[in-house]
């Protein structure tokens, strides 16, 4: 069956970085893209960016350009998203999402990684 | 403006059913988009649900009901989740997602309220 493992929580300073890893397991690695999420405590949802493991390509939300990269390692079925320069308001819970190229049908997600940010 | 506006709350018994409107900030025209629907419960992430861009053109997500379905109003340059025949297990978020300008945009969600 599909799976999205998500590593385990970070308690991170603020400047600091922090790299959240999405293990994908059950289906063929490069044929999914790679979405990440995040969610603040009590509020909606925020797309970050989008990672094709084939290609390595990468489209990055605005907000996070110069501070966020997607990566991943194709031997581990791994991606990886590593945001920069935290401050207090990215703290969130970080999803990734898997979905066909081009299409918004995020079918499979992980299970969520909170991430805080506290001087 | 946001791109999608959706309202903070709604409420209804079980039984009924629901419309949950998704609204498109003005000169994006609703017509052409994918509009993507997703439902989440408390601790949980979020579940695809369907994807609608016309009667003759939508997906509805694996295993998930047709009690839910979508449409447009297109006077209203809104997009719809109708959920009939309500259930306790519907009580939820609901959040509407288009493509819009390189970037996938999300609403800002509807609490769902089965009461």
């Amino acid at each position: 069956q599909v799976q999205l493992v998500q590593s385990g929580a970070e308690v991170k300073k603020p400047g600091a970085s922090v790299k959240v890893s999405c293990k994908a397991s059950g289906y063929t690695f490069t044929s999914y893209d790679f979405n990440w999420v995040r969610q603040a405590t009590g509020q909606g949802l925020e797309w970050m960016g989008w990672m094709n493991p084939n290609s390595g390509n990468t489209g990055y939300a605005q907000k996070f350009q110069g501070r966020v990269t997607m990566t991943r390692s194709t031997s581990i079925s791994t991606a990886y998203m590593e945001l920069s320069s935290l401050k207090s308001e990215d703290t969130a819970v970080y999803y990734c999402a898997r979905n066909r190229a081009n299409s918004g049908s995020f079918d499979y997600w992980g299970q969520g990684t909170l991430v805080t940010v506290s001087s | 403006q946001a791109v999608l506006t959706q309202p903070s709350s709604l409420s209804a018994s079980p039984g009924a059913s629901a419309s949950l409107a998704c609204t498109l900030r003005s000169g994006i025209n609703v017509g052409t988009y994918n509009i993507y629907w997703y439902q989440q419960k408390p601790g949980s992430p979020p579940q695809y649900l369907l994807r609608y861009k016309s009667d003759s053109d939508k997906q509805q997500g694996s295993g998930v009901p047709s009690r839910f379905s979508g449409s447009k109003d297109a006077s209203a340059n809104a997009a719809i989740l109708l959920i009939s025949g309500l259930q306790s297990e519907d009580e939820a978020d609901y959040y509407c997602m288009i493509w819009h300008s390189s970037a996938w945009v999300f609403g800002g969600g509807t609490k769902l309220t089965v009461l």
